[in-house]
């Protein structure tokens, strides 16, 4: 059974609009959200990670919004540039697991 | 990258051989991971350590050894049982149940 699910597969946006990927998970043990950015031929990076007990955090334009009733988390990119074009993975753990679970990850195009 | 090393950068394999992946770290994590990453799939866990001498089987360990003897290394072995496996391999690392540190990959290719 696949823990976390993400949607969509790929995402094609204009620069300067607003991506937005989306993810759910089924463990309601999950403690920590985090979101990775991967570059062709790249490791991936944290890009930015939540905990359940905020609802929304910030970190310049990308912000992840919180929906712990809906078991839901989702990434925005605000003001999308080309250079935020890459593959992004949303992922959850817990602190006394020893594994992190990925989603299936989102491939974003943003066109100049 | 930052403190992980993998090598080589790409690998070919031909049939019925196996071949070791490198992974080195400088972190002083305490666990290790190994991914396998396929278009449109996703990461998927082949085999964790949380500590040296200790290892665990992710979800597809089949076809794929490893060995934990110094913390600094989490060596891979893709064994000639592995039937599929081109595929771009990541190693990982953390110190706790936080954030995962990756390396900079290797791609394998089957001759």
């Amino acid at each position: 059974q696949q823990q976390v699910k993400q949607s969509p597969q790929s995402l094609i946006v204009q620069k300067g609009g607003i991506s937005i990927i989306n993810c759910a998970y089924e463990n309601t043990a999950f403690d920590y959200f985090p979101w990775y950015q991967q570059f062709p031929g790249k490791g991936p990076a944290l890009l930015i990670a939540i905990r359940p007990d905020v609802s929304e955090k910030k970190e310049g334009r990308f912000t992840i919004s919180f929906n712990k009733s809906a078991k839901q988390f989702s990434l925005h990119i605000m003001d999308s540039q080309p250079g935020d074009s890459a593959t992004y993975f949303c992922a959850a753990s817990k602190d006394n697991f020893n594994k992190f679970y990925f989603g299936s990850g989102t491939k974003l195009n943003v066109k100049p | 990258d930052g403190g992980i090393t993998q090598s080589p950068k790409y690998l070919f394999r031909k049939e019925g051989q196996n071949v070791t992946l490198s992974c080195e770290q400088n972190l002083n994590h305490d666990a290790m991971y190994w991914y396998r990453q396929d278009p449109g799939q996703g990461l998927r866990l082949i085999y964790y350590s949380q500590i040296v001498n200790d290892f665990q089987k992710g979800d597809i360990a089949e076809g794929y050894s490893v060995s934990r003897e110094k913390k600094e290394s989490f060596p891979l072995t893709v064994t000639s049982a592995q039937k599929n496996p081109t595929a771009f391999y990541l190693c990982a690392t953390s110190s706790g149940p936080w954030e995962q540190f990756f390396g900079p990959g290797t791609r394998l290719t089957v001759l």
